[in-house]
């Protein structure tokens, strides 16, 4: 597509449910990247992918999280057992390769976690 | 691992005035340098980026930024700001991935 495309904008839940967030990359780009904006801060890494594989998971904040990417495009985020500190922005980038630096970013999801 | 670290988590100047953001940066190696730009309600957008082919670095929107080995820094200006330019700015490093500064958010004044 023509960019990064994230689905959905907005995720209000109750406290212990699963969530599930969507990246659509941009078509090409082999690198895609999940951050976490929590209201007033900055950028909290999580997860990137090179293809399908995620050579650096070390941001993903506890076990309820977790990611995937199937055929070098599309990417879930999935969230377990939701907690309210779990309420953010979660934002998703691509770019080319990694660590080539330029990312493309989607406008992200909010989630809310009541 | 390579950082950055933003001084200065807001910033408020008059409309005309120049308009300065600090960002330093921790790295062993030259580091590829990025500021970032994310407007109320939108998503972040480069602003301009450091490869070391030049140590002024011109980006979108009249800013620049200077990379200064001497100093770790890579400081943000823009000679005369917009009110259009009230945003939050992210200076960033490129690792395996972007590792973001907290953010400095630009307040313009009229």
């Amino acid at each position: 597509g023509a960019g990064v495309s994230q689905s959905p904008s907005n995720k209000v839940t109750e406290k212990g449910k699963d969530v599930e967030l969507r990246c659509d990359p941009i078509s090409g780009h082999t690198a895609l990247y999940w951050y976490r904006q929590r209201l007033g801060q900055g950028l909290e890494f999580l997860i990137y992918f090179q293809g399908n594989s995620a050579p650096d998971k070390s941001g993903l904040p506890s076990d309820r999280f977790s990611a995937e990417r199937t055929g070098e495009s599309v990417s879930t985020l999935t969230i377990q057992r939701t907690q309210q500190e779990d309420s953010a922005v979660y934002l998703c980038a691509s770019s080319k390769i990694a660590g080539d630096g330029e990312l493309f970013f989607g406008e992200g999801s909010r989630l809310t976690v009541l | 691992a390579q950082s950055v670290t933003q001084l200065g988590s807001h910033v408020s100047v008059s409309e005309g005035a120049l308009v300065l953001l600090r960002c330093n940066y921790s790295s062993s190696v030259p580091p590829y340098l990025f500021w970032y730009v994310q407007y109320p309600n939108q998503g972040l957008q480069l602003l301009l980026k450091y490869t070391s082919a030049a140590t002024l670095v011109k980006g979108i929107n009249g800013f620049e930024a200077e990379f200064k080995k001497s100093e770790t820094s890579f400081h943000l200006t823009k000679p005369s700001a917009h009110m259009s330019d009230a945003a939050e700015y992210f200076c960033a490093v490129s690792d395996r991935f972007m590792r973001f500064g907290a953010g400095t958010r630009l307040t313009v004044k009229p």
